[in-house]
Protein backbone atom coordinates (compact mmCIF):
# COMPACT_ATOMS: atom_id res chain seq x y z
CA UNK A 1 0.00 0.00 0.00
CA UNK A 2 0.94 3.67 0.02
CA UNK A 3 3.53 5.26 2.71
CA UNK A 4 4.58 8.45 3.14
CA UNK A 5 8.19 8.57 4.74
CA UNK A 6 9.75 11.52 6.19
CA UNK A 7 13.08 12.40 7.32
CA UNK A 8 14.39 13.71 9.87
CA UNK A 9 12.68 12.63 12.81
CA UNK A 10 13.83 15.18 15.06
CA UNK A 11 15.33 18.27 14.21
CA UNK A 12 17.23 20.49 16.78
CA UNK A 13 18.12 24.12 15.73
CA UNK A 14 19.44 27.28 17.23
CA UNK A 15 17.05 30.27 16.56
CA UNK A 16 17.72 31.83 13.61
CA UNK A 17 18.87 28.99 11.69
CA UNK A 18 16.87 27.27 9.18
CA UNK A 19 15.57 23.61 9.20
CA UNK A 20 14.64 21.51 6.30
CA UNK A 21 12.42 18.41 6.50
CA UNK A 22 11.24 16.23 3.29
CA UNK A 23 8.95 13.62 2.51
CA UNK A 24 9.00 11.22 0.48
CA UNK A 25 5.65 8.88 -1.09
CA UNK A 26 5.75 5.52 -2.64
CA UNK A 27 3.32 6.05 -5.41
CA UNK A 28 2.41 9.05 -7.01
CA UNK A 29 0.47 11.66 -5.60
CA UNK A 30 -2.33 14.22 -6.71
CA UNK A 31 -1.55 16.23 -4.53
CA UNK A 32 0.25 16.83 -0.87
CA UNK A 33 -0.47 18.47 2.34
CA UNK A 34 1.68 19.75 4.97
CA UNK A 35 0.15 20.14 8.60
CA UNK A 36 1.73 21.61 11.91
CA UNK A 37 1.19 19.96 15.56
CA UNK A 38 1.89 22.07 18.08
CA UNK A 39 2.79 20.28 21.72
CA UNK A 40 -0.62 19.10 22.78
CA UNK A 41 -2.62 20.23 20.15
CA UNK A 42 -4.42 19.00 16.88
CA UNK A 43 -3.13 18.97 13.80
CA UNK A 44 -3.40 22.84 11.73
CA UNK A 45 -3.31 22.59 7.95
CA UNK A 46 -0.09 24.95 6.13
CA UNK A 47 -0.60 24.50 2.47
CA UNK A 48 -1.63 22.14 -0.41
CA UNK A 49 0.32 21.49 -3.41
CA UNK A 50 -0.81 19.97 -6.65
CA UNK A 51 1.23 20.88 -9.95
CA UNK A 52 4.18 19.11 -10.29
CA UNK A 53 7.31 21.21 -9.63
CA UNK A 54 5.01 23.84 -7.75
CA UNK A 55 6.91 26.16 -4.95
CA UNK A 56 4.88 27.96 -2.58
CA UNK A 57 6.14 30.73 -0.06
CA UNK A 58 4.29 31.35 3.18
CA UNK A 59 6.53 34.04 4.77
CA UNK A 60 9.22 32.10 6.30
CA UNK A 61 7.83 28.69 4.63
CA UNK A 62 8.56 28.05 1.21
CA UNK A 63 6.90 24.12 -0.14
CA UNK A 64 7.90 22.26 -2.66
CA UNK A 65 6.34 19.51 -4.47
CA UNK A 66 9.03 17.39 -6.85
CA UNK A 67 8.55 17.15 -10.32
CA UNK A 68 7.91 13.21 -10.43
CA UNK A 69 5.09 14.15 -7.53
CA UNK A 70 6.69 11.51 -5.27
CA UNK A 71 8.43 13.63 -2.56
CA UNK A 72 8.61 17.40 -1.23
CA UNK A 73 10.18 19.34 1.05
CA UNK A 74 9.10 22.14 3.71
CA UNK A 75 11.93 24.96 4.33
CA UNK A 76 11.63 27.29 7.15
CA UNK A 77 14.21 30.35 7.06
CA UNK A 78 15.74 31.78 10.01
CA UNK A 79 13.44 29.66 12.89
CA UNK A 80 11.48 31.45 15.54
CA UNK A 81 10.46 29.59 19.15
CA UNK A 82 7.08 30.70 17.79
CA UNK A 83 7.91 27.29 14.41
CA UNK A 84 8.48 25.03 17.22
CA UNK A 85 6.48 21.45 16.79
CA UNK A 86 6.17 18.83 14.50
CA UNK A 87 5.24 19.43 10.58
CA UNK A 88 3.84 16.48 8.18
CA UNK A 89 2.78 16.16 5.22
CA UNK A 90 0.10 14.06 4.05
CA UNK A 91 -0.18 12.66 0.51
CA UNK A 92 -3.17 12.16 -1.36
CA UNK A 93 -3.50 9.55 -4.15
CA UNK A 94 -1.88 5.93 -4.95
CA UNK A 95 -4.50 3.49 -4.89
CA UNK A 96 -7.06 5.51 -3.38
CA UNK A 97 -8.51 8.37 -4.68
CA UNK A 98 -9.57 10.39 -1.52
CA UNK A 99 -7.62 8.65 1.31
CA UNK A 100 -4.93 11.13 2.57
CA UNK A 101 -1.74 8.84 3.96
CA UNK A 102 0.08 11.20 7.08
CA UNK A 103 3.72 11.12 7.32
CA UNK A 104 5.42 10.22 10.77
CA UNK A 105 6.30 14.14 10.99
CA UNK A 106 9.41 15.69 11.33
CA UNK A 107 9.33 17.38 14.93
CA UNK A 108 11.48 20.82 15.97
CA UNK A 109 12.44 21.88 18.74
CA UNK A 110 14.19 25.26 18.60
CA UNK A 111 16.87 26.45 20.71
CA UNK A 112 16.68 30.15 21.94
CA UNK B 1 -16.77 28.92 17.64
CA UNK B 2 -17.39 26.90 14.03
CA UNK B 3 -14.63 24.60 14.18
CA UNK B 4 -14.69 21.14 14.51
CA UNK B 5 -16.16 20.00 17.80
CA UNK B 6 -15.12 16.24 19.63
CA UNK B 7 -16.58 15.18 22.33
CA UNK B 8 -15.88 13.67 25.28
CA UNK B 9 -11.89 15.26 25.24
CA UNK B 10 -11.06 12.75 27.56
CA UNK B 11 -12.39 9.56 28.12
CA UNK B 12 -10.83 6.30 30.51
CA UNK B 13 -12.03 2.68 30.58
CA UNK B 14 -12.18 -0.67 31.09
CA UNK B 15 -10.90 -3.24 28.68
CA UNK B 16 -13.41 -5.29 27.62
CA UNK B 17 -16.31 -2.00 27.53
CA UNK B 18 -17.98 0.03 24.41
CA UNK B 19 -17.12 3.46 23.86
CA UNK B 20 -18.30 5.80 21.50
CA UNK B 21 -16.91 9.07 20.70
CA UNK B 22 -18.96 12.14 18.39
CA UNK B 23 -17.46 14.98 15.71
CA UNK B 24 -19.42 17.65 14.62
CA UNK B 25 -17.62 18.94 11.43
CA UNK B 26 -17.54 23.20 10.24
CA UNK B 27 -21.32 22.88 8.62
CA UNK B 28 -21.05 22.31 5.46
CA UNK B 29 -18.25 20.36 5.03
CA UNK B 30 -19.72 17.21 3.05
CA UNK B 31 -16.15 15.06 4.00
CA UNK B 32 -15.53 13.60 7.27
CA UNK B 33 -12.52 11.59 8.49
CA UNK B 34 -11.57 9.97 11.41
CA UNK B 35 -7.57 9.45 12.50
CA UNK B 36 -6.02 7.61 15.26
CA UNK B 37 -3.07 9.18 16.79
CA UNK B 38 -0.13 7.72 19.48
CA UNK B 39 2.65 9.55 20.46
CA UNK B 40 5.32 10.15 18.51
CA UNK B 41 3.30 9.28 15.13
CA UNK B 42 1.62 10.66 12.64
CA UNK B 43 -2.47 10.53 12.29
CA UNK B 44 -3.57 7.06 11.06
CA UNK B 45 -6.08 6.88 8.29
CA UNK B 46 -9.64 5.03 10.09
CA UNK B 47 -12.56 5.83 7.99
CA UNK B 48 -14.01 8.71 5.39
CA UNK B 49 -17.33 9.75 4.82
CA UNK B 50 -18.63 11.89 2.15
CA UNK B 51 -21.90 13.08 3.62
CA UNK B 52 -23.17 9.56 4.56
CA UNK B 53 -21.49 7.42 2.77
CA UNK B 54 -18.50 5.90 4.17
CA UNK B 55 -16.26 5.18 1.14
CA UNK B 56 -13.40 3.95 2.68
CA UNK B 57 -12.31 2.24 5.79
CA UNK B 58 -8.64 1.25 6.85
CA UNK B 59 -7.98 -2.35 6.52
CA UNK B 60 -6.39 -2.05 9.65
CA UNK B 61 -9.18 -1.72 11.43
CA UNK B 62 -10.82 -4.58 13.10
CA UNK B 63 -14.65 -5.24 13.25
CA UNK B 64 -14.66 -3.94 16.91
CA UNK B 65 -14.47 -0.21 15.16
CA UNK B 66 -17.52 1.02 13.47
CA UNK B 67 -18.41 4.63 12.46
CA UNK B 68 -21.78 6.14 11.19
CA UNK B 69 -22.69 9.46 9.93
CA UNK B 70 -26.67 9.47 9.54
CA UNK B 71 -27.37 12.55 8.23
CA UNK B 72 -24.28 13.51 6.79
CA UNK B 73 -23.35 16.03 9.64
CA UNK B 74 -22.38 14.49 12.80
CA UNK B 75 -20.59 11.21 13.15
CA UNK B 76 -19.62 8.49 15.57
CA UNK B 77 -16.91 6.46 16.21
CA UNK B 78 -17.77 3.32 18.13
CA UNK B 79 -15.15 0.93 19.63
CA UNK B 80 -16.49 -2.43 20.88
CA UNK B 81 -14.77 -4.25 23.46
CA UNK B 82 -11.69 -2.01 24.18
CA UNK B 83 -8.41 -3.34 24.79
CA UNK B 84 -5.46 -1.91 25.70
CA UNK B 85 -3.94 -0.94 22.41
CA UNK B 86 -6.88 1.16 21.75
CA UNK B 87 -5.63 3.77 23.95
CA UNK B 88 -4.84 6.53 21.85
CA UNK B 89 -5.58 10.26 20.83
CA UNK B 90 -9.15 9.59 18.06
CA UNK B 91 -8.92 12.89 15.95
CA UNK B 92 -11.97 13.80 13.21
CA UNK B 93 -11.15 16.00 10.50
CA UNK B 94 -13.55 17.82 8.06
CA UNK B 95 -13.13 19.21 4.57
CA UNK B 96 -14.60 21.37 2.52
CA UNK B 97 -16.91 19.97 -0.72
CA UNK B 98 -15.19 22.64 -2.68
CA UNK B 99 -13.88 20.84 -5.80
CA UNK B 100 -9.76 20.49 -5.44
CA UNK B 101 -9.68 21.59 -1.98
CA UNK B 102 -8.84 18.62 0.41
CA UNK B 103 -7.54 20.34 3.21
CA UNK B 104 -8.66 18.82 6.31
CA UNK B 105 -9.83 21.04 9.75
CA UNK B 106 -9.39 19.13 12.52
CA UNK B 107 -10.83 18.91 16.12
CA UNK B 108 -9.14 18.79 19.32
CA UNK B 109 -9.19 15.12 19.49
CA UNK B 110 -10.58 12.58 22.12
CA UNK B 111 -7.63 10.81 24.17
CA UNK B 112 -9.10 7.41 25.27
CA UNK B 113 -7.43 5.61 28.49
CA UNK B 114 -8.12 1.77 28.35
CA UNK B 115 -6.86 0.44 31.88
Amino acid sequence: GQQVMQIPQYQHVQEGEDFTTYCNSSTTLSNIQWYKQRPGGHPVFLIQLVKSGEVKKQKRLTFQFGEAKKNSSLHITATQTTDVGTYFCAGRGGTSYDKVIFGPGTSLSVIP
Amino acid sequence: DTGVSQDPRHKITKRGQNVTFRCDPISEHNRLYWYRQTLGQGPEFLTYFQNEAQLEKSRLLSDRFSAERPKGSFSTLEIQRTEQGDSAMYLCASSPRVAGAWEQYFGPGTRLTVT
